[in-house]
């Protein structure tokens, strides 16, 4: 049981290029999350997903997009990549039902962006 | 201001020394709390899961929330130089999808 894996672990990208970003779960989770972690900011939601199929922005979704075509795969898009997108990226997933809030983190993909 | 407020340390502490973590919030509709410990260039692991006002323990580790005053809290005891990470507290209403809204962190160093 691998819990949240996410592929790459480091990137390096130009300005302009563009790339995906892989999060895999093994959990059946229903519910699954992009986030961003810059210094002295916490965790900001970049665009979650209820269910397969589904996508919705979270607190800082401009300059991404995102697809979950299958229930344990969620992947996040940068089409023209920014300065202002150097950060590290985490992908959580959660079960659905009631008493289950909680999300399970992947280790996190590191970005820089020149 | 921010939803979620929490003081960012840095924090050190002795090892054996009772530390306690703070966060405040202004959203009222928030129902589920949580803590999570993250170690340096690691993902975010679950610590602590609180649902209701009061106290929850697990080992060294007391959660508690009390929603009157919209202020929760991280006690450790005996604390070990194992326990140095960043500390993020989360909280969501329920129907959000689970949408969390984290504070910004404290790092807790505790020196053998």
């Amino acid at each position: 049981n691998a819990g949240v894996t996410q592929t790459p672990k480091f990137r390096v990208l130009k300005t302009g290029q563009s790339m995906t970003l892989l999060c895999a779960q093994d959990m059946n989770h229903e519910y699954m999350y992009w986030y961003r972690q810059d210094p002295g900011m916490g965790l900001r939601l970049i665009h979650y997903s209820v269910g397969e199929g589904t996508t919705a922005k979270g607190e800082v979704p401009d300059g991404y997009n995102v697809s979950r075509l299958k229930k344990q795969n969620f992947l996040l898009g940068l089409e023209s990549a920014a300065p202002s997108q150097t950060s590290v990226y985490f992908c959580a997933s959660s079960y659905a039902g009631a008493g289950e809030e909680t999300q399970y983190f992947g280790p996190g993909t590191r970005l820089l962006v020149l | 201001q921010k939803e979620v407020e929490q003081d960012p340390g840095p924090l050190s502490v002795p090892e054996g020394a009772i530390v306690s973590l703070n966060c405040t919030y202004s959203n009222s509709a928030f129902q589920y709390f949580m803590w999570y410990r993250q170690y340096s260039r690691k993902g975010p692991e679950l610590l602590m899961y609180t649902y209701s006002s009061g106290n929850k323990e697990d080992g060294r580790f007391t959660a508690q929330v009390d929603k009157s005053s919209k202020y929760i809290s991280l006690f450790i005891r005996d604390s070990q130089p194992s326990d140095s990470a960043t500390y993020l507290c989360a909280m969501c209403s329920s129907g959000s999808a689970r949408q969390l809204t984290f504070g910004s962190g404290t790092q807790l160093t505790v020196l053998p």
